[in-house]
């Protein structure tokens, strides 16, 4: 089964600065996607980004970024400028191929932007 | 136009009570899930099904039975409700199984809370 770790349940950041939230994950497929969501203060989930396992290049997605780095099996988003919404709850995902499209998520980080 | 709907949103109901929570998708998508995020925000796959078709079932106690009547709905029926079952579950759907670049899509979140 896969586990995906995100060692920072909480995080601060002044706005206008760049975050980094970490992601590692443990697999042992070869083909894999990985995601992540974020959770505001109202509950909804909102996907922000994708990288595919076998894509070359990270993915961005305006002020989001995916830092991959496939051999050290981790998926780091950069928030970059910072902005007070961005206040919520982050959660790294996996899918795996032949899993029944099944995403599992991180325990998540709590990320505080601060004036 | 709501993509993945649920109801309802809040349900506040005593020990031992049946209820049930309704999901439906307008997206077209084959595969629907549900999931449930405890107390301390840990989002944790129960079912899944792929067009109509129970796919995945992660030890969820048998009390809770998915029902799907066609491929755009999927709903969530619990009986003899204990305090433990406390939690907000979410409804989501995704592209049918294989294709991985593609996020899955969540409701808003049903918030149980068993008094």
């Amino acid at each position: 089964a896969q586990k995906i770790t995100q060692t920072q349940p909480g995080m601060f950041v002044q706005e206008k600065e760049a975050v980094t939230l970490d992601c590692t994950y443990d697999t042992s497929d070869q083909s894999y996607g990985l995601f992540w969501y974020k959770q505001p203060s109202s509950g909804e989930m909102i996907f922000l980004i994708y990288q595919g396992s076998y894509d070359e290049q990270n993915a961005t997605e305006g002020r989001y970024s995916l830092n991959f780095q496939k051999a050290r099996k981790s998926a780091n988003l950069v928030i970059s400028a910072s902005q007070l919404g961005d206040s919520a709850m982050y959660f790294c995902a996996t899918i795996l191929t032949g899993g029944g499209n099944k995403l599992t998520f991180g325990t998540g980080t709590q990320l505080k932007v601060e004036l | 136009d709501t993509a993945v709907s649920q109801t309802p949103k809040y349900l506040v109901t005593q020990m031992g009570n049946d209820k049930s929570i309704k999901c439906e998708q307008n997206l077209g998508h084959d595969t629907m899930y549900w999931y449930k995020q405890d107390s301390k925000k840990f989002l944790k796959i129960m079912f899944s099904y792929n067009n109509k078709e129970l796919i995945i079932n992660e030890t969820v106690p048998n009390r809770f039975s998915p029902k799907s009547p066609d491929k755009a709905h999927l709903n969530l029926h619990i009986n003899s409700l204990e305090l433990g079952d406390s939690a907000v579950y979410f409804c989501a759907s995704s592209p049918p199984r294989g294709v991985m670049n593609t996020e899955a899509f969540f409701g808003q979140g049903t918030r149980l809370t068993v008094v």
